[in-house]
């Protein structure tokens, strides 16, 4: 599996973009770039999932250079209610798997008034 | 939206007891997972099912673990001989057939004490 690295805390305020950058240098050729959110007691939530370029959705946007060895999700204009941790995961697409996630301690964001 | 349910929320049971934690996951899915959390700690990955029967399984997974799935809806997991250390979030998770992504939805979780 790929080691990610990520900040272990971000602090921002209401409105602005955020981005988290996660590294992977080691990623394999068949590895896709998974982002999961957490919020205190509750599950993780998958976000954005992407394998090369850009890949936006209703929540997120996920931003891979072309050599892939890191990442960033992008948050819009984020609100106090994007407070959570996020997770930056790197492995194989599950085509017909039933592999085990494995989850780093994340990025805390902390979104401030 | 369909999602991922548990139950018991919170579940208190004194240390060598055993516990049943419960989880219907959603319907269409075909593979299952248990994970566990340990208060300010990472998500740990415990075991997947597939096909009725256990597809992969972490060193966390010992003989005091197993998984059920007794009738076509619910994914149990059991803890023969609770020990203190057991106490955290437990959350169940699942994926559909594969030809999507490595996407897991996750269920709310049942917070175990241990006392």
């Amino acid at each position: 599996l790929a080691k990610t690295t990520q900040p272990i805390s971000m602090d921002s305020y209401e409105g602005q973009e955020v981005n988290i950058t996660c590294s992977h240098n080691n990623i394999a050729t068949n590895d896709y770039i998974t982002w999961y959110q957490q919020f205190p007691s509750q599950g993780p939530r998958f976000i954005i999932q992407g394998y090369k370029t850009k890949v936006t959705n209703e929540v997120a946007s996920l931003f891979i250079p072309a050599d892939r060895k890191s990442s960033t999700l992008s948050l819009p204009r984020v609100s106090l209610s994007d407070t959570a941790v996020y997770y930056c995961l790197v492995g194989v697409k599950s085509g017909g798997g039933a592999d085990g996630l494995t989850f780093g301690k994340g990025t805390h964001l902390i979104i401030q008034p | 939206e369909p999602e991922v349910t548990q139950t018991p929320s919170h579940q208190v049971t004194q240390m060598g007891q055993e516990v049943i934690l419960r989880c219907v996951p959603i319907s269409n899915h075909l593979y299952f997972y248990w994970y566990r959390q340990i208060l300010g700690q990472k998500v740990e990955f415990l075991v997947s099912f597939y096909n009725n029967e256990i597809s992969e399984k972490s060193e966390i997974f010992d003989d005091q673990f197993s998984v059920e799935r007794p009738d076509g809806s619910n994914f149990t997991l059991k803890i023969r001989s609770t020990k203190l250390e057991d106490s955290a979030m437990y959350f169940c998770a699942s994926s559909d057939d594969g030809e999507s992504t490595d996407t897991q939805y996750f269920g709310p979780g049942t917070r175990l004490t241990v006392l």
